[in-house]
């Protein structure tokens, strides 16, 4: 089973609020990675971070930033909330030993969904 | 550069049908190849995998077989049930070169009538 973890489950939030999306693992994964989901059902990976103080943006732009500052812990934060950022926010982990690691699947938490009204 | 395609649902079956979602892919070396299912209001959750080529994943009466040369991994179950209504993701991850990214399919979405 799983150990991650996001909070909250569900978000309906004004225009131009900020907000930070909580994700945490307890498998002392290096890699932690989010997603957005659209409606489609396809997943979009706009942030990922290969350890503490690591990050990137990912293959959809997104006005979001995210930290690492501890292993298991990787917020998003949203500074300005708009109604376009409305969708289903997934963050994952996977394990990373060696080089060779191709073979460790990805760990997926519960999901946010946000709604920016 | 590596992508994953699979078919476009929603598939819609009987109870008791069988279940074909296919999926094929584009990469180089020997990726890594997931299913993974997700449950209404739920997170991404891994069905099987396979790590070489000619590797079956099995899990929950699905099986994966890894095809080399048709570069493939199609999802079979030889009967479904309601409970396996769910979205279906087909995903990989490389070798060699953003080994520590993940690519997914667009996803199918599975109907199951009782």
């Amino acid at each position: 089973e799983a150990d991650i973890y996001q909070t909250p489950r569900y978000l309906v939030i004004g225009t131009g609020k900020k907000i930070t999306l909580e994700c945490s693992q307890t498998m002392g994964h290096d890699k932690m990675y989010w997603y957005q989901q659209d409606p489609g059902m396809e997943l979009h990976l706009i942030h990922y971070s290969y350890g503490v103080n690591s990050t990137e943006k990912g293959d959809l732009s997104s006005e979001s930033t995210v930290s690492r500052i501890r292993t298991e812990h990787f917020p998003l934060t949203l500074e300005s909330a708009r109604p376009s950022h409305t969708s289903q926010y997934l963050c994952a982990s996977s394990e990373s030993i060696t080089r060779e690691d191709w073979t460790y699947e990805q760990y997926f938490g519960p999901g946010t969904r946000l709604t920016v009204t | 550069g590596n992508s994953v395609t699979q078919m476009e649902g929603p598939v819609t079956l009987s109870e008791e049908a069988f279940l074909t979602i296919n999926c094929t892919y584009t990469a180089t070396g020997y990726p890594s190849l997931f299913w993974y299912v997700q449950y209404p209001g739920e997170g991404l959750q891994l069905l099987l995998k396979a790590t070489k080529a000619d590797d079956k994943g099995s899990n929950k009466g699905f099986e994966a077989t890894y095809r080399k040369e048709t570069t493939s991994f199609h999802l079979e179950k030889g009967s479904v049930q309601v409970s396996d209504s769910a979205v279906y993701f087909c995903a990989l991850r490389p070798q060699l070169y953003n080994f520590n990214k993940f690519y997914f399919g667009s996803g199918t979405k599975l109907n199951v009538k009782p």
